[in-house]
């Protein structure tokens, strides 16, 4: 079946330093493909999306690029700032019609002043 | 606008009993999903509803599981005979449509199991 795989945290960076995390997906065809980001204390909230293959989503700072050749959706930002501490999950809409979504395990950011 | 809304946020029980779990999507949402998260398993789909109508529960972990859909709104996931493995933050997510539809998250219910 469909599956996320994401790195596993923690990830601990200095505030200005570039983030990246990783995501790469077991699917049939090519679905829809998310980052959804937990703050502290806060319920999941959509960062961004891409619909198709070479699409970017983009959003505060954040970028990621629908790889079908590598099956990735990898997460970047070029400087990460002490507010986006957080837990970042990649996830894609499974198959058929219900849309639900399959979510990798998680990766929690923590950025030191 | 109002977001999506789960009650209680926090529920304790003592293993055996039943709970019920409530969740009000966001107004005109005729999609609603229900996930599990807990630190062993990550995030898990648990159900999903269109309108009232719930086409497929093999997600629900166990026959002890049920959820309902009232109105095309409000909707309860009641867990009999709680288990200690139940233990976990219960989250649900409305959407306006189905495919490609952004879901919106509410806050969840931690339910722990003692």
């Amino acid at each position: 079946g469909n599956s996320v795989t994401q790195m596993e945290g923690p990830v601990t960076l200095s505030e200005e330093a570039f983030l990246t995390i990783n995501c790469t997906y077991t699917a049939t065809g090519y679905p829809s493909l998310f980052w959804y980001v937990q703050y502290p204390g806060e319920g999941l909230q959509l960062l961004l999306k891409a619909t198709k293959a070479d699409d970017k989503g983009s959003n505060k700072g954040f970028e990621a690029t629908y790889r079908k050749e590598t099956t990735s959706f990898h997460l970047e930002k070029g400087s990460v700032q002490v507010s986006d501490s957080a837990v970042y999950f990649c996830a894609l809409v499974n198959g058929g019609s219900q849309g639900n979504l399959i979510f990798g395990k998680g990766t929690k950011l923590s950025v030191k002043p | 606008g109002a977001g999506v809304s789960q009650s209680p946020s926090n529920k304790v029980t003592e293993k055996g009993k039943d709970v019920e779990l409530r969740c009000d999507p966001i107004s005109g949402h005729t999609a609603l999903y229900w996930y599990r998260q807990s630190l062993g398993q990550g995030l898990e789909f648990l159900i999903y509803f269109q309108g009232n109508s719930a086409p497929d529960k093999s997600g629900l972990p166990s026959d002890r599981f049920s959820a309902e859909r009232t109105g095309g709104s409000v909707s309860t996931l009641t867990i009999q005979r709680t288990q200690q493995e139940d233990s976990a933050v219960y989250l649900c997510a409305s959407s306006f449509g189905v495919i490609d539809s952004e879901q919106y998250f509410g806050p969840g219910t931690r339910l722990t199991v003692t």
